[in-house]
């Protein structure tokens, strides 16, 4: 079967930097993609990893190693509008599913 | 960018009635698109991949005879929720995809939010 894990909830304060992990245990694996839901809204892109090693894009990072089925997201000067559900997500060969987790729910107080 | 659209976003239904999701790829052709359901503070949950010019493939537990796709032209693909219940309440999300290979990406529309009374 293919699984993700990852953090249910995190909270952090403005200003401050966040790693949210997703272990993920799948077969055909392409990459592993991160995507932000705001509450009530469809999730939107974020990042994308192929290959180990670290992407970045502004405020955000997105790390994977394959070696151990471990990716996290790094986000860096959180603002109070980064408050969301974030979800890892899985791409395989499979017609190029995408397998979610469950989500983490950041909460970014002042 | 590539911009994903879905209509209605906002549907109440009779219980017993059928409900018609559409799903459009507004500035790209997509050959195949994913339809998902949410339930609160949840995760996306696959249902079928909708290919164009022949049948879906359905997810494991999702029904095809409840839950129908039809994916008719490289644009547009829709979903209807026959004989809706409550339970069938829910966030319905899609997603077309683009590009290949490795560098192939889901690009999602803005959902469409459905209550059974």
């Amino acid at each position: 079967g293919q699984s993700l894990e990852q953090p249910s909830e995190v909270t952090a304060v403005e200003g401050a930097i966040v790693q949210i992990n997703c272990t993920y245990q799948t077969s055909g694996f392409y990459g592993l993609s991160w995507y932000q839901q705001h509450d009530g809204g469809a999730p939107t892109f974020l990042s994308y990893n192929a290959l180990d090693g670290l992407e970045e894009t502004g405020r955000f990072s997105s790390f994977l190693s394959r070696s151990d089925s471990y990716g996290y997201l790094l986000l860096q000067e959180l603002q109070m509008k980064d408050s969301a559900s974030y979800f890892c997500a899985v791409k395989n060969n499979q017609g190029g599913k995408l397998i979610f987790g469950q989500g983490t729910e950041l909460s970014v107080k002042p | 960018g590539a911009v994903v659209s879905q209509h209605p976003s906002r549907v109440i239904c009779k219980s017993g009635t059928s409900v018609k999701i559409e799903c459009r790829s507004l500035d790209f052709q997509a050959t195949t698109m994913f339809w998902y359901r949410q339930f609160p503070k949840k995760s996306l949950m696959l249902m079928a991949t909708s290919n164009e010019g022949s049948k879906a493939t359905y997810e494991q537990g999702v029904e095809k005879d409840k839950f129908l796709i039809n994916h008719a032209s490289l644009t547009l693909s829709t979903l209807t929720v026959t004989s809706a219940h409550p339970e069938d309440s829910s966030f319905y999300i899609c997603s077309a995809g683009r590009g290949g290979g490795a560098s192939y990406e889901q690009y999602f529309g803005p959902g469409t939010r459905l209550t059974v009374t």
